[in-house]
C-alpha cells in the first residue's frame, strides 16, 4: 500500500535538544516538502527538494535542517534554534518536480516543548 | 508578495445549507488546488484548476476557477456532517512554479 509514512505521531523536546522527525515515501515521487501548521493556522513552508541531494529553503527555514540522501527520505531536524517549535509538521510528496502536480500528505508529527 | 486570501475563515451551518468558500490573489495563477483536512488529520488532495473559467463537480461539490485566474470558489450543496473540516485552496504562479502558495484555510462546522 503506497503513502507517506511520518514518525513518531507525538514528539517531546527538552530545551537545548535537536530532535528530528521522519518522513518516508514509497510513491516513487521526486519532490517532498516540509510544512508547519499551527492552531487554527494554514500550512506554512519550511524546506523542500526537488530531487536527491538537493533541497531549498522554504519560508520558515531558520532553525531547521534537512537532509535527502534517498529518493525515499527526507528527514527534518527542529535544532534548539527554534525558539518556538510546538506544531504539527505535515511532509508531503508530489510525482513531479513542477506545482501543477497534487500533494500527498502525511498523518503528521506533533511536536512538543517540555 | 505573492498571496493567496480566503474568506471566511470560519463558517458555521445547519445540515442541509450550502457553503461556500472564496480564494482571491492579487496576480494571475498558473492553477489552483483545494484541499479538506479533517479535525486531527492531514490534508487530503481534493482537486486542481487550470483553465480559465474552469468548473468542475464532485458530487455535492462544485469548484470554479475565475475568467481571470485571480479567484477561486468551493461550493458544497446541502451540507453533511461528514463535511466538517477545513478547506484549503493553494495556488502557483507562472516563474514560481517550485512552491505552492496556501490560502489560511476556511474551517466548517455542520450541525446536525
Amino acid at each position: 500500500d503506497g503513502g507517506i509514512t511520518q514518525s513518531p505521531k507525538y514528539l517531546f523536546r527538552k530545551e537545548g535538544q535537536n530532535v528530528t522527525l521522519s518522513c518516508e515515501q514509497n510513491l516513487n515521487h521526486d519532490a517532498m516538502y516540509w510544512y508547519r501548521q499551527d492552531p487554527g493556522q494554514g500550512l506554512r513552508l519550511i524546506y523542500y527538494s526537488q530531487i536527491v541531494n538537493d533541497f531549498q529553503k522554504g519560508d520558515i527555514a531558520e532553525g531547521y535542517s534537512v537532509s535527502r540522501e534517498k529518493k525515499e527520505s527526507f528527514p527534518l531536524t527542529v535544532t534548539s534554534a527554534q525558539k518556538n517549535p510546538t506544531a504539527f509538521y505535515l511532509c508531503a510528496s508530489s510525482i513531479k518536480k513542477d506545482n501543477n502536480q497534487p500533494q500527498h500528505f502525511g498523518d503528521g508529527t506533533r511536536l512538543s516543548i517540555l | 508578495g505573492q498571496q493567496v486570501m480566503q474568506i471566511p475563515q470560519y463558517q458555521h451551518v445547519q445540515e442541509g445549507e450550502d457553503f461556500t468558500t472564496y480564494c482571491n490573489s492579487s496576480t494571475t495563477l498558473s492553477n489552483i488546488q483545494w484541499y479538506k483536512q479533517r479535525p486531527g488529520g492531514h490534508p487530503v488532495f481534493l482537486i486542481q484548476l487550470v483553465k480559465s473559467g474552469e468548473v468542475k463537480k464532485q458530487k455535492r461539490l462544485t469548484f470554479q476557477f475565475g475568467e481571470a485566474k485571480k479567484n477561486s470558489s468551493l461550493h458544497i450543496t446541502a451540507t453533511q456532517t461528514t463535511d466538517v473540516g477545513t478547506y484549503f485552496c493553494a495556488g502557483s504562479y507562472a516563474g514560481n512554479n517550485r512552491k505552492l502558495i496556501w490560502g489560511l484555510g476556511t474551517s466548517l462546522a455542520v450541525n446536525p
